[in-house]
């Protein structure tokens, strides 16, 4: 299993720019997660799905669209890009067995800047 | 608000010592507390989860304690090694919610 993949490492975008950040998980999990992590903070929930065609706010979902069309992806849409938008990316994934106590399976991020 | 403290400071230890490290939390009645490493330009990977019910959680060289009456967790790593460095973030969450909330983590160095 490659586990949690995210596409692209890196990318930096002007300011009202649009991009999609890609997540791919081949371990079948139900439960997929976006959070975003800034420099001294914690990492900050956008978005979660527990499935396909369900996907519901977390903390910070403004600026940001998602979509669940299959089991496997959890694409992260930025419509206008904003400075405050520069940050870490991670997307996550919970195996059903752990999912009371909600063990987390992390990507390698994506780190997006915008100028 | 719910809030988690880590101390963000670094914390420098010898090899082959304890390292100890806090989370503390205010305003949240957590069913689990979480410890997760991160190592430089890498997402955070599992390493302990210990139960509201649990007072102490062992794996390996790592110890997890948990008092919800101080509210605060201590998370232990027993002989350290110079591969141990890295940053600690402590997470917890309610049972079967989606939202976990996570510190902002303490970064260990090791010294050989």
């Amino acid at each position: 299993n490659a586990g949690v993949t995210q596409t692209p490492k890196f990318r930096i975008l002007k300011i009202g720019q649009s991009m999609t950040l890609q997540c791919t998980q081949d371990m079948n999990h139900n439960y997929m997660y976006w959070y975003r992590q800034d420099p001294g903070m914690g990492l900050k929930l956008i978005y979660y799905s527990v499935g396909a065609g369900i996907t519901d706010k977390g903390e910070v979902p403004n600026g940001y669209n998602v979509s669940r069309s299959t089991t496997e992806d959890f694409p992260l849409r930025l419509e206008l890009a904003a400075p405050s938008q520069t940050s870490v990316y991670f997307c996550a994934s919970t195996p059903p067995g752990t999912r009371l106590y909600n063990e987390q399976f992390f990507g390698p991020g994506t780190r997006l800047t915008v100028l | 608000s719910q809030k988690i403290e880590q101390n963000s400071e670094a914390l420098n230890i010898q090899e082959g010592k304890t390292a100890t490290l806090t989370c503390n939390y205010t305003n949240y009645s957590p069913a689990y507390l979480q410890w997760y490493r991160q190592d430089p330009g890498r997402g955070p990977v599992f390493l302990l989860l210990i139960r509201e019910n649990e007072k102490e959680k062992r794996k390996e060289r790592l110890k997890v304690t948990f008092d919800t009456t101080l509210k605060q967790s201590l998370f232990h790593i027993t002989a350290s090694q110079p591969a141990d460095s890295a940053t600690y973030l402590c997470a917890l969450g309610g049972a079967g919610g989606f939202k976990t909330i996570f510190g902002a983590g303490t970064r260990l160095f090791v010294k050989a």
